[in-house]
Order: structure tokens, then C-alpha cells, then sequence
């Protein structure tokens, strides 16, 4: 079975530029989270669905971030414009519900320039 | 809310050495508590789960975590660590209830294995 894929693997690019990572969770997989996970500490979440709804973002910072999950299988996150603090680790994970545990993608690694 | 508090950020232990890494948490409702480790440059992988039973859980690499909800702790525990033990550890909860699998993640414990 395939797991929780993420590309890019690394993203450099300058700040106040747009960048978007992509996710696909494994099949069946309700649950999809994105977390942030800067240098040195635990995973942040940022949003979660359930299936194509977004029941919490309350951490996502809507003025530049912005994320969807299409037909509740793959799932984008954008940020727009990028900054300096930006520069991160984006993990995915997908989970198939309550009960069982997430599992996650290998991350994003991006730096702002 | 839940919050989940690591108390060590790293941890050296030589070889062979029993380990023991702090999770404490908080939370108003009914917990699951995960251990997950990250090698670096990758994704967490799950170490073990506690969901309801016996307080004792068991994991994959010979760790084992028990759950004491009267000190609200899920410490985590291996006997002789290998060199290959070495990376970063996160303890999670996620509550119960039917608002769904929102897991909140520590900060981390590093465990450093010396030879």
C-alpha cells in the first residue's frame, strides 16, 4: 500500500514569491491534516479535513495561506506571497478516522529567500 | 483544548542504557496518546498507541509507554537502546470526542545514543 506522497521534496524560492505543495493521501483516508514544523520542534497543525471540509483552520493564517482538498481525496496548500519566516517543513498526513493513528508524508522542506 | 508538554528536550544516553522520555498532557475531554519518531529528513512514523485497556502499551523497536491518567503522563520507555535509536521522539493526543481525530503533537524529546 502506498503511503501519504508530498511534492515537492525541497522548495527554495524568494520572498513575497507564491508556492504550492501537493499531497495525496492514502486511499480511503478521510482525515487529512497539514501540520508546519519548524527547526527544533513538534508539528504545528495548520488545518484539517474531514473528507472535503476543512473542520479546523483555525491556525492556518488566511491573509496568505490557503489550502483545498479536491473531491476529499488530494489536497493542495498555498501560500501567497511567501516569507522569510515561512521557511519550514510542511508535513501531510492523512489518518482513516477516530481511533487510528496518522500517517505522514515525508514533508516539504521550503526556504524563503 | 489539549496541550501536550515533552519535558526534556534531549536526552543523551549511551548504549545499551535503559531510556525513559516525559510526556505529560492536558485535556477537558477523553484522550488517545500516540508516540511517534522522526528520523531526520523524514516524515513521523507511529511507535505505539494507547486507546483504552491495559495501561502498558507496547511498540514496534522495543518501546513501551504506559498510560497514568491520575498524573495525566504517557511516558515512553526502552530498555537497551541501540545507536539507531537516535532521533527526534514527539508524544500526541487526540481527543474522543465526535468532532474527529484532531491530534495536538509536543515538542519533541532528541535522543542522542552514544556509543
Amino acid at each position: 500500500e502506498a503511503g501519504v506522497v508530498q511534492s515537492p521534496r525541497y522548495k527554495i524560492i524568494e520572498k513575497k514569491q507564491p508556492v504550492a505543495f501537493w499531497c495525496n493521501p492514502i486511499s480511503g483516508h478521510n482525515t487529512l491534516y497539514w501540520y508546519l514544523q519548524n527547526l527544533g520542534q513538534g508539528p504545528e497543525l495548520l488545518i484539517r479535513y474531514e473528507n472535503e471540509e476543512a473542520v479546523d483552520d483555525s491556525q492556518l493564517p488566511k491573509d496568505r495561506f490557503s489550502a483545498e482538498r479536491l473531491k476529499g481525496v488530494d489536497s493542495t496548500l498555498k501560500i501567497q506571497p511567501a516569507e522569510l519566516g515561512d521557511s519550514a517543513v510542511y508535513l501531510c498526513a492523512s489518518s482513516p478516522g477516530l481511533e487510528a493513528e496518522a500517517f505522514f508524508g515525508q514533508g516539504t522542506r521550503l526556504t524563503v529567500v | 483544548a489539549q496541550s501536550v508538554t515533552q519535558l526534556d528536550s534531549q536526552v543523551p544516553v549511551f548504549e545499551e542504557a535503559p531510556v525513559e522520555l516525559r510526556c505529560n498532557y492536558s485535556s477537558s475531554v477523553s484522550v488517545y496518546l500516540f508516540w511517534y519518531v522522526q528520523y531526520p529528513n523524514q516524515g513521523l512514523q507511529l511507535l505505539l498507541k494507547y486507546l483504552s485497556g491495559s495501561t502498558l502499551v507496547k511498540g514496534i523497536n522495543g518501546f513501551e509507554a504506559e498510560f497514568n491518567k491520575s498524573q495525566t503522563s504517557f511516558h515512553l520507555r526502552k530498555p537497551s537502546v541501540h545507536i539507531s535509536d537516535t532521533a527526534e521522539y514527539f508524544c500526541a493526543v487526540s481527543d474522543t470526542g465526535a468532532a474527529g481525530n484532531k491530534l495536538t503533537f509536543g515538542g519533541g524529546t532528541r535522543v542522542l545514543v552514544k556509543p
